[in-house]
């Protein structure tokens, strides 16, 4: 079956940066786009951008855009999301989710998600 | 930018009774690209319904979407104890994945 399983929680210092892992199983890993939704404590979800794990293109919330990287390994079907300049307000839970949609030379653009890794905490703490 | 506005905030009904969940945006939905997820708590969201009436695979037949433009409805037919959770509806297809804030689905 269909799975992602995410990197452990991570306690983080403001200013410093943070590296995620979603490895898939369960699928081709290069049919569907991976995209990273985040969640802060007892708030909404949040989209974050979408992995085109067949190119490796990503296409980032402009929220995100100059502080957000996303990765992929072709040959470990892992995506990695990495983070930088965290403050405070980036506590939350990161989910990476499958999800379809297309890239364009415009960018990629994301569609519905239907399935989720577990979520990593990721704290920021002085 | 596209926002999706919930209401109610919270709905408190009981089991077996209908659940009836509004979702508004502020701009046309074109295609009716519009999603509906479930999140119980510690867990992830789980997809429901897209293209605003379509179940997902494995989605009991009591839930059900409506909708088209700027009003989407997601409805459960005859609530069930497993169903009280938060319920998030999502439009996709721009260069942004946006959410509504959500409904909270409390038993009475």
């Amino acid at each position: 079956q269909v799975q992602l399983v995410q990197s452990g929680a991570e306690v983080k210092k403001p200013g410093a940066s943070v590296n995620v892992s979603c490895k898939t199983s369960g699928y081709t890993f290069t049919n569907y786009y991976i995209h990273w939704v985040r969640q802060a404590p007892g708030q909404g979800l949040e989209w974050m951008g979408i992995c085109n794990p067949s190119t490796g293109s990503a296409t980032y919330a402009q929220k995100f855009q100059g502080r957000v990287n996303m990765t992929r390994d072709r040959s470990t079907s892992t995506v990695y999301m990495d983070l930088s300049s965290l403050s405070s307000d980036d506590t939350a839970v990161y989910y990476c989710t499958r999800g379809l949609g297309y890239c364009s030379t415009f960018g990629c653009f994301p569609y519905y998600f239907d399935s989720w890794g577990q979520g990593t905490l990721v704290t920021v703490s002085s | 930018e596209m926002v999706l506005t919930q209401s109610p905030g919270t709905l408190s009904l009981s089991p077996g009774e209908r659940a009836t969940l509004s979702c508004r945006a502020s701009q046309n939905v074109l295609n009716t690209f519009l999603a509906w997820y479930q999140q119980k708590a510690g867990q992830a969201p789980r997809l429901l319904i897209y293209t605003a009436s379509s179940r997902a695979s494995g989605i009991p037949d009591r839930f059900s979407g409506s909708g088209s433009g700027t009003d989407f409805t997601l409805t459960i037919s005859r609530l069930e104890p497993e169903d009280f959770a938060v319920y998030y509806c999502q439009h996709y297809g721009t260069s942004q994945a946006t959410f509504g804030q959500g409904t909270k689905l409390e038993i009475k």
